[in-house]
């Protein structure tokens, strides 16, 4: 079956380092891959996709890059803030229609 | 615009007691999921419709009925609550921005079944 791994441990880093976190996925070929923020008692928002043809994408402070040989994607938070520590999600999407196979998150905590 | 709107924000439940989630988008997306989120285990979909009339079984359907009342709502039915349906609830709708599915979350309905 279709397995998204993340980074299971909580990531904790120093304010102004890149916090680097982790997708892997099996038995799937997507066609594409998003990446999405969640903080406490919210729901997921939105920050990038990246298509299987593209191998990285940039916006702002974060960059994403999708390896489909090794079946990874790594997502990056350059200049790492306080504000930036909440709960990312990858989430893999196919050719036919909406549907998206969420990993199960991974925490990241910056500090000051 | 108020995107996705979900109700009721909590709710406890006895079990075999029933209940409906309401969801509502103002985007005109015409697909709309109900998903469930469990400590470890991510988001799993429940249902999906991926346009109004329509109406399909996620990965975690047991349990649970849906209604695509119209474009903008789709509603999530608990016949008969059980414990194991403690969880949080997040309905979500995408629409197409050229080749992007990017799904809008609303902020979750928590429920607890005792």
């Amino acid at each position: 079956s279709q397995k998204i791994e993340q980074n299971s441990e909580a990531l904790n880093i120093q304010e102004g380092k890149t916090a680097t976190l982790t997708c892997n996925y099996t038995n799937y070929s997507p066609a594409y891959l998003q990446w999405y923020r969640q903080d406490p008692g919210r729901g997921p928002v939105f920050l990038l996709l990246i298509r299987e043809n593209e191998k990285e994408k940039r916006k702002e402070r974060l960059k994403v890059t999708f390896d489909t040989t090794l079946k990874q994607s790594l997502f990056h938070i350059t200049a790492s803030q306080p504000a930036d520590s909440a709960t990312y999600l990858c989430a893999l999407g196919g050719n036919q229609g909406g549907k998206l196979i969420f990993g199960q998150g991974t925490e990241l905590s910056v500090k000051p | 615009n108020a995107g996705v709107t979900q109700t009721p924000k909590f709710q406890v439940l006895k079990t075999g007691q029933s209940m409906t989630l309401q969801c509502a988008q103002d985007m005109n997306h015409n697909s709309m999921y109900w998903y469930r989120q469990d400590p470890g285990m991510g988001l799993r979909l429940i249902y999906y419709s991926a346009s109004e009339g329509t109406t399909d079984k996620g990965e975690v359907p047991n349990g649970y009925n849906v209604s695509r009342l119209n474009k903008r709502e789709f509603s999530l039915r608990l016949e008969s609550a059980a414990p194991s349906q403690t969880s949080v609830y997040f309905c979500a709708s995408s629409g197409r921005q050229g080749y992007q599915e990017t799904q809008y979350f609303g902020p979750g309905t928590r429920l607890l079944v005792l």
